[in-house]
């Protein structure tokens, strides 16, 4: 089973602070996601990247950048965090594109005071 | 762009009830549709795909697609409590990208 871990896995802040959201993958796999979860707004692609160096803007990128130094390590960066960042985030992994099975991690929860 | 919308938002079925959820999508050069469970503070997981239309079974689960009618569903047979979590519908962007679009999701809950 693929392995996607996450860190930390809450994390609180407040307005302007600096965050940086942390995933991991052991599975060799090419392609990396970050999402946000929010009531009534299911999981939302923030950015997401297909190998080392690579990123690709996703559906809601404004606040947010994002960094995949390794294959394995992809990072999630708000640099002047607001209320509006208050989510449940997710990182995911999958061998192919986006059309292939994707394996989450356990989420960080942010609350930005 | 591509818009997942799921229904009903909230279910509860009894113990070994049938559960129906359903999808709809927008783009008609839509390719591939997901079925994602996520329990209670976990990750979401991958619970079946269907790329075909028509229906495709696996074990209490079977997948129904109709891509002319814009309509992915998912029925649970013989529901179990451990069935309670909430599921997503995910069909993918015909934009250059491919990526998975996520419905909102649907709260299923299994009352024993």
């Amino acid at each position: 089973e693929a392995a996607v871990t996450q860190s930390p896995r809450n994390k609180v802040t407040v307005t302007g602070g600096n965050v940086t959201l942390s995933c991991r993958q052991t599975n060799s796999h090419n392609y990396m996601y970050w999402y946000r979860q929010d009531t009534g707004h299911g999981l939302r692609l923030i950015h997401y990247s297909y190998g080392a160096g690579n990123l690709q803007i996703g559906d809601v990128p404004d606040g947010y950048k994002a960094t995949r130094t390794t294959q394995e390590d992809f990072f999630l960066l708000l640099e002047l965090a607001s209320p509006s960042q208050t989510s449940l985030y997710f990182c995911a992994s999958s061998g192919l594109g986006g059309h292939a099975e994707q394996f989450f991690g356990p989420g960080t929860r942010l609350t930005v005071l | 762009q591509q818009k997942v919308q799921q229904s009903p938002e909230s279910l509860i079925v009894p113990e070994g009830g049938m559960a129906s959820l359903n999808c709809t999508f927008s783009d008609r050069n839509s390719q591939y549709f997901w079925w994602y469970r996520q329990h209670s503070g976990e990750g979401p997981k991958a619970l079946m795909s269907i790329f075909s239309n028509g229906d495709k079974k696996e074990g209490r689960f079977t997948a129904h697609l109709n891509k002319a009618s814009l309509y992915v569903s998912l029925h649970i047979k013989d529901s179990q409590p451990s069935d309670s979590a909430l599921y997503f519908c995910a069909v993918t962007s015909s934009s250059g990208s491919w990526q998975l679009i996520f419905g909102s999701g649907t709260q299923l809950t299994v009352m024993p």
